[in-house]
């Protein structure tokens, strides 16, 4: 079967930086996505990882170990409208050769002044 | 930059009701995926297409149907309509290592 994990909640101080977990088991996978999104707004594309390592984008930096089905987010200099969900996607390969995303429930982070 | 467009954003519709909802893709993206995002849930993948061709399906109701046109827009067609189907709609297209969302349609069903 297919199963994602992410912590439900987070909280973190203003200009700290934090970590947001996702664990994963799916078969055939192809990659893993990380967005953000806002409440009663889209999902916000921040990153893919699809090789081992660490992938940084400004502020935001997102790592991948295929071996332990495990990436994280880490999330620097925080700001207030960081205080967000983030959602862990990874995509599964089909035998059609086509994928889809299974997302996790998302971690809501709150940003504290 | 274009983004995904989406139409219409909002929509009210009495049980039993059809619906249609459009998609306008980012242009030169060759996949359409369709999502719906319930009150306090993740998005749910539906139903993607590649190339105009339907590429793979989810968890999307026999009631659901959608296609993807020449000019590569993609409708989602939702009939019978039942209280549960209230939710956010998700339209995303993408090439192999992004995939963009559009602002999403909420449906009601009353």
């Amino acid at each position: 079967g297919q199963n994602i994990d992410q912590p439900t909640e987070m909280t973190a101080t203003e200009g700290a930086i934090v970590q947001i977990n996702c664990t994963y088991q799916t078969s055939g996978f192809n990659g893993l996505f990380w967005y953000q999104q806002h409440a009663g707004e889209a999902p916000t594309f921040l990153s893919y990882n699809v090789l081992d390592g660490l992938e940084e984008k400004g502020r935001f930096s997102s790592f991948l170990s295929r071996s332990k089905g495990y990436s994280y987010l880490l999330l620097k200099e925080l700001q207030m409208k960081d205080s967000a969900s983030y959602l862990c996607a990874v995509r599964t390969l089909f035998s059609g050769g086509y994928n889809k995303l299974i997302f996790g429930a998302g971690t809501r982070l709150a940003v504290h002044p | 930059a274009a983004g995904v467009i989406q139409s219409p954003r909002h929509l009210i519709k009495e049980k039993r009701e059809t619906a249609t909802l459009k998609c306008y893709p980012i242009p030169r993206h060759d996949t359409v995926y369709w999502y719906q995002q319930g009150p306090g849930q993740d998005p749910q993948f539906l139903i993607s297409f590649y190339e105009k061709m339907q590429s793979d399906k989810g968890s999307i109701p026999d009631r659901f149907s959608a296609q993807q046109f020449s000019d590569y827009h993609s409708e989602l067609n939702m009939s019978s309509l039942e209280l549960g189907d209230s939710a956010l709609y998700f339209c995303a297209s993408g090439g192999y290592n992004e995939q963009f969302f559009g602002p999403g349609t909420r449906l009601t069903v009353l």
